[in-house]
């Protein structure tokens, strides 16, 4: 069964700084890997969407991987602002259907100080 | 506007009285799904729909049911809830034509069983 798991599981940091966030899954077989954000008792928005075939999107401040043979993702943001504070959440879409057509990490909750 | 809606957003209930969650998308999306979030255990699928009159169990279904007589409503019911039901729900869905495609989630249903 695919199982995502998200490292750390929490982060603060001051304003203004890179920060990278992990995503690691144990199948590789994915059609796609989205990372999503979700601000306290908010639904979740999609930030990236990241094709199997591909290696990187990016949407503004943030560049999301995929290194699908390893089974990781991260997800860098640059320049991090206190608006950025908020979980982050990964997900996979498995071509396998083990009951599951999206598995999610745990997520990330992100603190930016200002 | 692409929209999942969720109602109630808010519901305390009491244990035992029967009650139903809608949900409601304007993509012609194939696949719906509800999920359960609780602190420390993440997202956990409940039921999924693949289309219309198809629905299958997620990873934790005991206490729920759902029906999907149409395609664009997708409603979650608790027969007889009980204080361990107590937990943020979203639905969710996506298009399963194009297997790229992203997952759109409703902005969540808080549930508080007494």
């Amino acid at each position: 069964k695919q199982e995502v798991t998200q490292i750390p599981a929490a982060l603060s940091v001051p304003e203004g700084e890179n920060l990278v966030l992990n995503c690691s899954f144990t199948d590789s077989a994915i059609y796609n890997l989205q990372w999503f954000r979700q601000d306290p008792g908010k639904g979740l928005t999609s930030l990236l969407l990241i094709q199997s075939s591909q290696r990187e999107q990016t949407s503004g401040r943030l560049n999301a991987s995929l290194d699908k043979s390893s089974g990781r993702s991260t997800l860098y943001i640059a320049a991090s602002q206190p608006g950025d504070s908020a979980t982050y959440l990964c997900a996979v879409r498995p071509i396998k259907n083990y009951g599951q057509n999206f598995v999610f990490g745990p997520g990330t909750r992100l603190s930016v100080l200002p | 506007e692409a929209q999942v809606t969720q109602n109630p957003r808010y519901l305390i209930t009491v244990t035992g009285k029967k009650l139903t969650v809608t949900c409601s998308q304007n993509m012609n999306h194939e696949y719906m799904s509800w999920y359960r979030q609780d602190p420390g255990l993440g997202l956990r699928q409940i039921y999924y729909s693949m289309n219309v009159e198809v629905t299958d169990k997620g990873d934790v279904p005991e206490g729920y049911k759902v029906s999907r007589k149409e395609k664009r409503n997708f409603p979650l019911i608790l027969e007889s809830p009980s204080p361990n039901q107590t937990s943020l729900y979203f639905c969710a869905s996506s298009s399963l034509l194009g297997l790229g495609n992203t997952i759109y989630f409703g902005e969540g249903s808080w549930l508080t069983v007494v």
